[in-house]
């Protein structure tokens, strides 16, 4: 059972917009702590996809979007594409574990 | 450019120990804190333990607490992970992070992983 929690799968068709929430509580996202956004391709390693809830490193396509409120954040991707498949996960930080948090990560399926 | 390569896993029996290995280039190591972040087989991913920039605090996870060790060896450019008493439950791919210095617990690059087997 994850610290964060995520649903276990979305889909979509292309074109279509997908949501992935990630929800906390009061020991990590709603004390304030930031949310990260980590997406992973079968066999690879997980690649930053947000950061501080809503930001994104450079090259990461603008149809990635993340928000914050309370202890919940969010993951959006518009304009959903095949190559969006893959498993995406929520990180954060929690104060009365004293280290990292994960979602159970989220499954992207493009239809 | 970044790298991250970690080494040393396999396949070890129930109980025994294991080093992991973590070498970096492309960027000040001694500037960095470096996470383990592990993932099971078919699992998500999970939290192992943080070393800070130079080495003077660490933190685990409770599953890791009191059977892990990580240090880590600046003028080498590397950092490493002792695993005690492995469990079956152990078994999974263990990847060294490197935490952005100006953003707390942002992983920002990951070494492609390890892959450690605990069984009998």
């Amino acid at each position: 059972q994850s610290v964060l929690t995520q649903p276990p799968s979305v889909s979509g068709t292309p074109g279509q917009t997908v949501t992935i929430s990630c929800t906390g509580n009061g020991s990590n996202i709603g004390t304030g702590h930031d949310v990260h956004w980590y997406q992973q391709f079968p066999g690879t390693a997980p690649k930053l996809l947000i950061f501080r809830n809503n930001n994104r490193p450079s090259g990461v396509p603008d149809r990635f979007s993340g928000s914050k409120s309370g202890a919940s954040a969010s993951l959006a991707i518009t304009e959903l594409q095949a190559e969006d498949e893959a498993d995406y996960y929520c990180q954060s930080f929690d104060n009365s574990l004293s280290g990292v948090v994960f979602g159970g990560g989220t499954k992207v399926t493009v239809l | 450019q970044v790298h991250l390569v970690e080494s040393g896993g396999g396949v070890v029996q129930p109980g025994k120990s294991l080093t992991l290995s973590c070498a970096a280039s492309g960027f000040t190591f001694r500037n960095y804190g470096i996470h383990w972040v592990r993932q099971a087989p078919g699992k998500g991913l999970e939290w192992v333990a943080l070393i800070w920039y130079d080495g003077t605090k660490t933190y685990y996870s409770d599953s890791a607490k009191g059977r892990f060790t990580v240090s880590r060896d600046n003028s080498k450019n590397t950092m490493y992970l002792q695993m005690n008493s492995l469990r079956v439950d152990d078994t999974a791919v263990y990847f060294c992070t490197r935490e952005n210095s100006a953003s707390f617990n942002q992983l920002d690059f990951w070494g492609p992983g390890t892959l450690v087997t605990v069984s009998a």
